[in-house]
């Protein structure tokens, strides 16, 4: 099984550049979610979707987007790179929000914004 | 809103030995869920261990166990027999349960764990 899949890897952009972060799962999950992880700090949580068509805000949603169109799809974008931007994302599911099951983790996309 | 704390930025344990890495949480909920996580240099979150709230008894998996004590709000991993493969990041984190959750995890800042061969 894939899993959650998460594309790039590794990108570096320049300040004021858009991209997105693109995230997959094929494991039908329901909820889905990005995190940013910075030094010395745990995992914040950018935007959240309880299901297709539905997205929400986490505790630091400033400078993102987020469409969730599928079950299966949800792109992060970043609208404007800022060097505050510069951190690793990670993109995860769980089959529903408030089900206590784990949410299971792409590999993460290292972003550096000069 | 709810907090993780994790008051251990790093510990170092021998290889064989046991250790405990702590965890404090905040809530005003009676049904969560709490969940440790490992992250080794590889950058993978990988789930070592989850607790329910409303079950008593304490979850085990293997060499890794909790000591879950819901009065005082406190979520300690205890590893036994060190491995050097155990080397990693522990993040302690914490989910709502049913009629929440749908704003995920809360993570506490890590705990940097060290084996010493």
């Amino acid at each position: 099984n894939a899993g959650v899949t998460q594309t790039p890897k590794f990108q570096v952009l320049k300040t004021g550049q858009s991209m997105t972060l693109q995230c997959a799962q094929d494991m039908n999950h329901e909820y889905m979610s990005w995190y940013r992880q910075d030094p010395g700090m745990g995992l914040r949580l950018i935007h959240y979707s309880v299901g297709a068509g539905i997205t929400d805000q986490g505790e630091v949603p400033n400078g993102y987007n987020v469409s969730r169109s599928t079950t299966e799809d949800f792109p992060l974008r970043l609208l404007s790179a800022a060097p505050s931007q510069t951190s690793v994302y990670f993109c995860a599911s769980s089959s529903r929000a408030g089900s206590g099951q784990p949410q299971h983790f792409g590999d993460g996309t290292r972003l550096s914004i000069l | 809103a709810q907090t993780v704390t994790q008051s251990q930025p790093e510990m170092s344990v021998q290889e064989a030995e046991t250790v405990t890495l702590s965890c404090t949480y905040d809530t005003s909920e009676s049904d969560y869920y709490l969940f440790w996580y490992k992250q080794p240099p590889s950058r993978q979150m990988i789930l070592v261990i989850r607790q329910e709230a409303y079950k008593q008894q304490n979850a085990t998996e293997n060499r890794f166990s909790v000591n879950f004590q819901k009065a005082a709000k406190s979520f300690s991993l205890k590893i036994s027999d060190s491995q050097l493969g155990d080397a990693a990041m522990y993040f302690c984190a914490y989910r709502s349960g049913a009629g929440g959750g749908a704003d995920g995890l809360t993570f506490g800042k890590g705990t940097h764990l060290i084996i010493q061969p």
